[in-house]
C-alpha cells in the first residue's frame, strides 16, 4: 500500500491568515492526489482534485501543488468556516489511501 | 443534484455480518463507480472499496476477505456487506460516488454517514 503522512496533525490559526498543509507519499504518486474537508459529524468534502485543480464551487482562496510525492494545501486569507480537518488521499493506486488528517483550529 | 443515502442496522454482534445499504438519487448508478469509505470514532478516513455496475469490484487488501460491495440497478441502490465483525469495525461508514476527471479518480458526492457499533 501507499502510505500518505500528512503534517502538521494540528494548525492554530487566525481569521485572514495564510495556512499550508503538507503531504507526502510513500512513492511517486505522479499527480493523483485529492485534498477533502471535514467538519464535525458532516461526510468529508471534495476541494482539490489531481494535485491542483479546484472542485467546482470551491471558494479560490484554496489552492493545491505538487507532483511526485511532495503536496500542498493552501488556504489564503482564513474564514471562519475553514476551521476544520483536512485529509490528502492519493488515488494512483487501490487501496486509496489517505492521510491521518490535519485538524485547523483557531 | 446526486444525493446518498445509507442505512443499516446501527448496532451489531461480533462475528455478524455488517450489511449496509446506499440509496443513490438523482443518478443512475450505470453511470459511475461507488464506493464505500469508513471512520472510526474520533479517527482518520479509511477506504473499504468500490463497485461499478459491470460488476467490477475493488477492495482494500485489508479487508478483502471479509468485504463484498454489490448493487442493484433496478433500485438504484448499492451495499455493502463486511463479515465476521469485531470491535474494530465500529465506525462511520459513508458512501460516495467516483468520478474520474481526466482520469483522475475523486470522491465527488458522499452521504452523511451511518455509525454502526459492534457490540455483544
Amino acid at each position: 500500500d501507499i502510505q500518505v503522512t500528512q503534517s502538521p496533525p494540528s494548525l492554530s490559526s487566525s481569521v485572514g491568515d495564510r495556512v499550508s498543509i503538507t503531504c507526502r507519499a510513500s512513492q511517486s504518486i505522479t499527480r493523483y492526489l485529492n485534498w477533502y474537508e471535514q467538519k464535525p459529524g458532516q461526510a468529508p468534502r471534495l476541494l482539490i482534485y489531481a494535485a491542483s485543480t479546484l472542485q467546482s464551487g470551491v471558494p479560490s482562496r484554496f489552492s493545491g501543488s505538487g507532483s511526485g510525492t511532495d503536496f500542498t494545501l493552501t488556504i489564503t486569507g482564513l474564514q471562519p468556516e475553514d476551521f476544520a480537518t483536512y485529509y490528502c488521499q492519493q488515488s494512483y493506486n487501490i487501496p486509496y489511501t489517505f492521510g491521518q488528517g490535519t485538524k485547523l483550529e483557531i | 443534484q446526486v444525493q446518498l443515502q445509507e442505512s443499516g442496522p446501527g448496532l451489531v454482534k461480533p462475528s455478524e455480518t455488517l450489511s449496509l445499504t446506499c440509496v443513490v438519487s438523482g443518478y443512475s448508478i450505470t453511470s459511475y463507480s461507488w464506493g464505500w469509505i469508513r471512520q472510526p470514532p474520533g479517527k482518520g478516513l479509511e477506504w473499504i472499496g468500490t463497485f461499478s455496475h459491470s460488476g467490477i469490484t475493488s477492495y482494500n487488501p485489508s479487508l478483502k476477505s471479509r468485504v463484498t460491495i454489490s448493487g442493484d440497478t433496478s433500485k438504484n441502490q448499492f451495499f455493502l456487506d463486511l463479515s465476521s465483525v469485531t470491535a474494530t469495525d465500529t465506525a462511520v461508514y459513508f458512501c460516495a460516488r467516483l468520478r474520474y476527471s481526466s482520469g483522475y479518480p475523486l470522491y465527488d458526492y458522499w452521504g452523511q454517514g451511518t455509525l454502526v457499533t459492534v457490540s455483544s
